[in-house]
């Protein structure tokens, strides 16, 4: 059973930093990866989807990255803003299923 | 710009109450989905459906059923509402089998009194 786990589950850093969130899941079948962000009480917004083909997507100050053989990917932020702050998830589509499988998040807050 | 609208933002209702959640998608989707989101237990996937009349069961689909007579509406029907079905519920849509990219709207918070 597919099994997707996000560390560490809350980020506290100050403007400006560089940062990395990490997803791991438990079987390599997957037909692609996404990244969402959710702000306090709101829906999630899609970030990034990787194709289980890519190694990376990029979008502004965002980069994601796909290691599908050891289960890994991880979500950059270059010279993060308070308005980053947010709950990251990631998210798999795996091969035996048709749902997507979600991690539980990292809440993220970026303070001035 | 893509939008996944939910009917209410926020909803009260009394137990046993039959509650309906519309969501309404404007992409010419095929895939809707239904989930709720409870702290700690993170996203759970209710209900969704393929194509106009079809539905299939997610991981909790005790307690509720779905609709989906147009392709771009996807309803959500709690029969009788029960206090532990407070919780906040999440629409979304995507194209595609392969669970091409999500979205999501706004979300509906009910509370069950």
């Amino acid at each position: 059973k597919q099994e997707v786990t996000q560390i560490p589950a809350a980020l506290s850093v100050p403007e400006g930093e560089n940062l990395v969130l990490n997803c791991s899941f438990t079987d390599s079948a997957i037909y692609n990866l996404q990244w969402f962000r959710q702000d306090p009480g709101k829906g999630l917004t899609s970030l990034l989807l990787i194709q289980s083909s890519q190694r990376e997507q990029t979008s502004g100050r965002l980069n994601a990255s796909l290691d599908k053989s050891s289960g890994r990917s991880t979500l950059y932020i270059a010279a993060s803003q308070p308005g980053d702050s947010a709950t990251y998830l990631c998210a798999v589509s795996p091969y035996n299923t048709d749902k997507l499988i979600f991690g539980t998040g990292t809440r993220l807050q970026v303070f001035p | 710009d893509v939008k996944v609208t939910q009917s209410s933002r926020y909803l009260v209702k009394r137990t046993g109450e039959k509650v309906f959640l519309e969501c309404v998608q404007d992409m010419d989707h095929e895939n809707m989905f239904w989930y709720r989101q409870d702290p700690g237990l993170g996203l759970r996937l209710i209900y969704f459906s393929y194509d106009v009349k079809m539905k299939e069961k997610g991981d909790i689909p005790e307690g509720y059923s779905v609709s989906r007579e147009k392709k771009e509406r996807f309803s959500l029907i709690l029969e009788s509402a029960s206090t532990n079905q407070t919780s906040m519920y999440l629409c979304a849509s995507s194209s595609g089998r392969r669970n091409e990219k999500l979205f999501f709207g706004s979300g509906t918070q009910l509370s069950v009194l």
